[in-house]
């Protein structure tokens, strides 16, 4: 079946300090990359899309510039959290969508980022 | 204004019972509707999915019922057994080929033996 390791599973960090996160697609073709943020209230905020061999898409109020983003093939993603503050903690998700079974997204367990 | 609410927030029932969980939308572009469970402390696992081309869809226990006109879905789980306690997402999208989903803030199931 179709599995997406995240790695850490959680990070606790200072202050300014950075995370970087990865996301493993087993069993499947990841064509596409979702990252969200679900926050403490169990919210979900879409950070940015990612599709092998296309620009990376950032939503509003995120930026490449503080989530740096890299896809390189069809099971391997990573993300970065620069300079990590207060309102950076959270669960980062990544969904990846299986070319196999159009349209569903299958999550990781998410990376767990608290902020001292 | 939020593109997809859920409803109850909270939900209890008893063991057996049917709980029906509810889903609305404004976005009449949205045409795929998937429902993520999530338990404390892990990921959101994809449960089960219908396109708006069908007005209902099956998988065990769980069931989708789609309103294409209302814009309403709602997932019932029957013969509901303490192991479906968990926050139930729904979540729309009207571009399935990036997986860009819209998700409602979640209904809280508590089945209690």
């Amino acid at each position: 079946g179709a599995l997406v390791y995240q790695y850490p599973r959680r990070t606790i960090c200072k202050s300014g300090t950075s995370m970087r996160m990865e996301c493993q697609a087993v069993g499947f073709q990841a064509t596409s990359v979702a990252w969200y943020r679900q926050s403490p209230q169990k919210t979900f905020e879409l950070i940015a899309l990612s599709t092998v061999n296309s620009a990376i898409k950032y939503e509003q109020n995120f930026t490449q510039e503080k989530f740096p983003i890299s896809h390189p093939n069809l099971s391997f993603s990573s993300m970065t959290v620069l300079n990590a503050y207060l309102e950076d903690r959270g669960l980062y998700l990544c969904g990846a969508r299986d070319r196999g079974n159009t349209g569903q997204l299958y999550f990781g367990e998410g990376s767990k980022l608290t902020v001292l | 204004q939020q593109q997809v609410r859920q409803s109850p927030q909270s939900l209890t029932v008893w063991e057996g019972e049917t709980a029906i969980l509810n889903c609305s939308y404004e976005d009449s572009t949205f045409n795929y509707f998937p429902w993520y469970q999530q338990f404390p402390g892990e990921g959101p696992a994809l449960l089960i999915s219908i396109r708006s081309v069908s007005d209902k869809k099956e998988d065990g226990r769980f069931t989708i019922f789609f309103n294409k006109r209302e814009k309403k879905l709602s997932l019932h789980i029957t013969d509901s057994q303490p192991g479906d306690s968990a926050t139930y997402f729904c979540a729309a999208s009207s571009d399935t080929n990036t997986g860009k989903l819209t998700f409602g803030d979640g209904t809280v199931l508590t089945v209690k033996p």
